[in-house]
This record gives C-alpha cells, structure tokens and sequence, in this order.
C-alpha cells in the first residue's frame, strides 16, 4: 500500500521567499505530525493534527511558520519569508489514532535550502 | 521534560556479531518507547515499540530492545548483524501520564556500520 508522500523532495528558494510543503498521509490515518530534523540531529517536533484540527503546535519556532489540515487528508507547511537557518529536513508522519501508543509512519522528507 | 540519550555517536561491529544500540531516557511518567531507522534518502521505518508487558519487544528485522525500568534505558540489539543493517538508528520516547499532547521526542541518533 501507499505510504506517507511529501512533495516536493527538494526545494531550493531565495532568502525572503514564501514556500510550501505537501504531506499526503497514510489513508486513513487520523493523525498527521510535522518535524523538522537538522543535520546530524533528531527529527524534532513541530505540530499536529487529529482529522483538521491543529492539536499542537507548540513547536513552531515563530509565526512565520503555519500548517493547515482543511480536509482532514493532505497537510500543507508554510513558510513565509524564509531565512537561512529554516534550511532543513522537513519530516511528515502519519499514525492511525491520536495515541501515544501507536507508531508514526514517516514520509521522505523535503530537503529545504535557503539561500 | 522528556528527553532521549544516545551516547554513540557511531557504532562499528562485524558482520555475523552481536550488535548493540544504546539508548536511555528521561520521563516524568512512565514511557512509551520506539526506535526507528533510517536508511539513505528515505524517510524514518518504525522498528518496534514499548508500551508494556514484556520488558523484551521483538521487531522487524530480526531486532529487539529491552526495557530497563531501573536504568531508565532500552537498548535495541540484534544477535548476529547484517551489513544490510547499516544505517542511522533513531530512539524516541514519549510520556504516558502527562495530560494533553506529548510530542515524540528523538535521540540525535547512532550511525551504524557493518563491516564485512
């Protein structure tokens, strides 16, 4: 079966450039996660969602970043006026209920560079 | 706070030995426990998880990890190492008790290589 999508899977922009991020999750799957994973480092936790609630986002690192769920399905990440240190691997992971017990399910990544 | 330690930096062990990956953790609760790995360009595969019961968790690949309640740790381990098994080893944990959301938090993970 299809797993978790991400698109695009490398995205080069300008320094001031608004960008997005596309996850399309497992079907099915109510609860859909973003991270974002420095090199050498662990993915870290930046929101989520159950169906198209926003449940947390306490890890967004300012009000330049958003994420929306409008359907419940596919999640954009949005990024506006970029800066150099938000070059990153942005992570999208899907699970199939809100519970601390289940495991996530992670897509590829978009590999961000901002110039 | 949660936290997750993984003290390597990079493990190096021969094709055919034992393999160990360590991992220890820091919860106010009691935890759930997960390792993940991921393999070049592609995005992180669960390996298998802790929730309770058993203090040993078998999972893909023909790993287990054992909870150590005491120690505060779960070391992912595996009898006899493939080269196959090189790759980047990701622990994670998260609080069972603490009301509201708590986010899967990852260890900076442990680079793997298997020497034939």
């Amino acid at each position: 079966g299809a797993g978790v999508s991400q698109s695009p899977r490398y995205k080069v922009t300008k320094r001031g450039q608004d960008v997005a991020l596309r996850c399309d999750p497992i079907s099915g799957h109510v609860s859909l996660y973003w991270y974002r994973q420095a090199l050498g480092q662990g993915p870290e936790f930046l929101t989520y969602f159950n169906y198209e609630a926003q449940q947390d986002k306490s890890g967004l690192p300012n009000d330049r970043f958003s994420a929306e769920r409008p359907e419940g399905s596919i999640s954009t990440l949005t990024i506006q006026r970029t800066e150099q240190r938000d070059s990153a691997m942005y992570r999208c992971a899907s699970s199939f209920s809100g519970m601390r017990s289940n495991e996530q399910f992670f897509g590829p990544g978009t590999r961000l560079t901002v110039l | 706070a949660q936290s997750v330690a993984q003290p390597e930096d990079q493990v190096n062990v021969a094709e055919g030995n034992p393999l160990t990956v360590k991992c220890t953790y820091s919860v106010s609760g009691n935890p759930y426990l997960f390792w993940y790995v991921q393999y070049p360009n592609r995005g992180l595969q669960f390996l298998l998880k802790y929730i309770t019961g058993d203090n040993l968790v078998k999972g893909s690949y023909g790993f287990e990890a054992e909870f150590n309640k005491s120690q505060t740790s779960f070391h992912l381990k595996k009898p006899s190492a493939l080269v196959s098994d090189s790759a980047l080893y990701f622990c994670a944990v998260r609080d069972i008790l603490n009301s509201g959301n708590t986010p899967l938090v990852f260890g900076k993970g442990t680079r793997l290589s298997v020497i034939a």
